[in-house]
């Protein structure tokens, strides 16, 4: 399974655009990358994803470089109700290969601030 | 439209005794998960179902049995609980997308327990 690296925490000004780094020089070419956020004590919630080119939905922006090593998500527009530990995920096969799963790390806790 | 809803929402065992965690989904996915999340941790997939009377194991099974008699249900059980199974416990659905390229898992809002 290709891992992930993210930064342990970071912090941004409520209003101003969040963007979250990954790591993820292992992906291999037909792997996507998902995020996921966990606002504190609930289930995670679906972000978005993405394969090879940019994407961007009503939650967020998915910025993929064009070796797929890293990612950065952006939240355009961060308010405090953001503030959630944000996971990056490349989704890998069971082993079996009849399922795929999705291992969720530790995050990155992103804090808005006021 | 619920989502997919757990029971209970908390609970607190004695070791040794046992206990089964409801997950109940109404958006009629294929496939269900049961992970639990301990603290300053990411989730760990405990079983999962890739449809009506499947179950496979996942990465941390040991001292758990699942059960998917019905689509919309998932059952995670505890046999004889021990302190170590103190965790939050997270149910998710996800449809079958035929491709395989879409993995939007909703999740259930968990089960906190304590095994004393």
């Amino acid at each position: 399974d290709a891992k992930t690296t993210q930064p342990t925490s970071m912090d941004c000004a409520e209003g101003r655009a969040a963007n979250l780094p990954c790591n993820h020089s292992t992906i291999s070419g037909n792997e996507y990358v998902y995020w996921y956020r966990q606002i504190h004590s609930q289930g995670p919630q679906y972000i978005i994803h993405g394969l090879k080119n940019n994407e961007t939905n009503e939650m967020a922006s998915l910025i993929i470089t064009e070796d797929r090593k890293s990612s950065t998500l952006i939240l355009p527009h961060a308010t405090l109700r953001d503030t959630a530990v944000y996971y990056c995920i490349v989704r890998a096969r069971t082993s079996g290969g009849s399922n795929y799963k999705l291992t969720f790390g530790k995050g990155t806790l992103l804090t808005v601030n006021p | 439209n619920a989502g997919v809803t757990q029971t209970p929402k908390f609970r607190v065992l004695k070791t040794g005794q046992s206990m089964t965690l409801l997950c109940a989904q109404d958006m009629n996915h294929e496939y269900m998960y049961w992970y639990r999340q301990d603290p300053g941790m990411g989730l760990r997939l405990i079983h999962y179902s890739v449809g009506e009377g499947t179950t496979a194991k996942g990465e941390v099974p040991d001292g758990y049995n699942v059960s998917r008699l019905k689509k919309q249900n998932f059952l995670l059980g505890l046999e004889s609980a021990a302190p170590s199974q103190t965790s939050v416990y997270f149910c998710a659905s996800r449809n079958s997308s035929g491709t395989g390229k879409k993995d939007i898992q909703y999740f259930g809002a968990g089960t906190r327990l304590s095994v004393l």
